[in-house]
């Protein structure tokens, strides 16, 4: 089952930031917190990991909060493009292959 | 880039036909998966294999098999198709140690 709890869809105008929420409550001190997307008709797509600090890459930002309780995405200057569904996700990191738990995700749409 | 690869985009089959869903992944991953997405239920492993000659039952194997004789191909096989197959069919890798999963674009099922 999944472990997260996210908005069923969210709006947001193009250029701006996009701040997905995520709830995980029930997190273990050894469980990662994952995000990934998926644009219609395609699958999913790896965006940003990350255990207990904020973490940034070319896509995107994720904030973890102290208590590792909630978790938000950022998109910083939102376009047409990231109209998709966006899944947060935790696991542990072990060895060998580990499947994803996907939930419903948020439902993304960037207006014009 | 790596590059997960589902052979067909979309497939017609009718009810007691064997079908084949190959899925080729370029990069050298020791892990692939297989997993089925349906509305309101999201994705589901199916298979997964996390070596040559290896699998593991997902979550929802009744009705499929799977193979890897090779470590770039990993096909997913219903051995008699029925209508309640009918689904999009999900191929990802992943290398072992590393946190993402690499998605194919995926086969759209309908089973008539």
């Amino acid at each position: 089952d999944a472990k997260t709890t996210q908005p069923t869809s969210m709006d947001c105008a193009e250029g701006r930031a996009a701040n997905l929420p995520c709830n995980h409550s029930t997190i273990s001190g050894n469980e990662y917190v994952y995000w990934y997307r998926q644009i219609h008709s395609q699958g999913p797509q790896y965006i940003i990991h990350g255990l207990k600090n904020n973490e940034t890459n070319e896509m995107a930002s994720l904030i973890i909060t102290e208590d590792r309780k909630s978790s938000t995405l950022i998109l910083p200057h939102a376009t047409l493009r990231d109209t998709a569904v966006y899944y947060c996700i935790v696991r542990e990191r072990i060895q060998g292959a580990q499947k994803l738990v996907f939930g419903q995700g948020t439902r993304l749409t960037i207006n014009p | 880039d790596v590059k997960v690869t589902q052979s067909s985009r979309y497939l017609v089959k009718r009810t007691g036909e064997k079908v084949f869903l190959e899925c080729v992944q370029d990069m050298d991953h020791e892990n692939m998966f297989w997993y089925r997405q349906d509305p309101g239920l999201g994705l589901r492993l199916i298979y997964f294999s996390y070596d040559v000659k290896m699998k593991e039952k997902g979550d929802i194997p009744e009705g499929y098999s799977v193979s890897r004789e090779k470590k770039e191909r990993f096909s997913l096989i219903l051995e008699s198709a029925s209508t309640n197959q009918t689904s999009m069919y999900l191929c990802a890798s992943s290398l072992t140690g590393t946190h993402d999963h690499t998605f194919g674009s995926g086969t759209r099922l309908t089973v008539v």
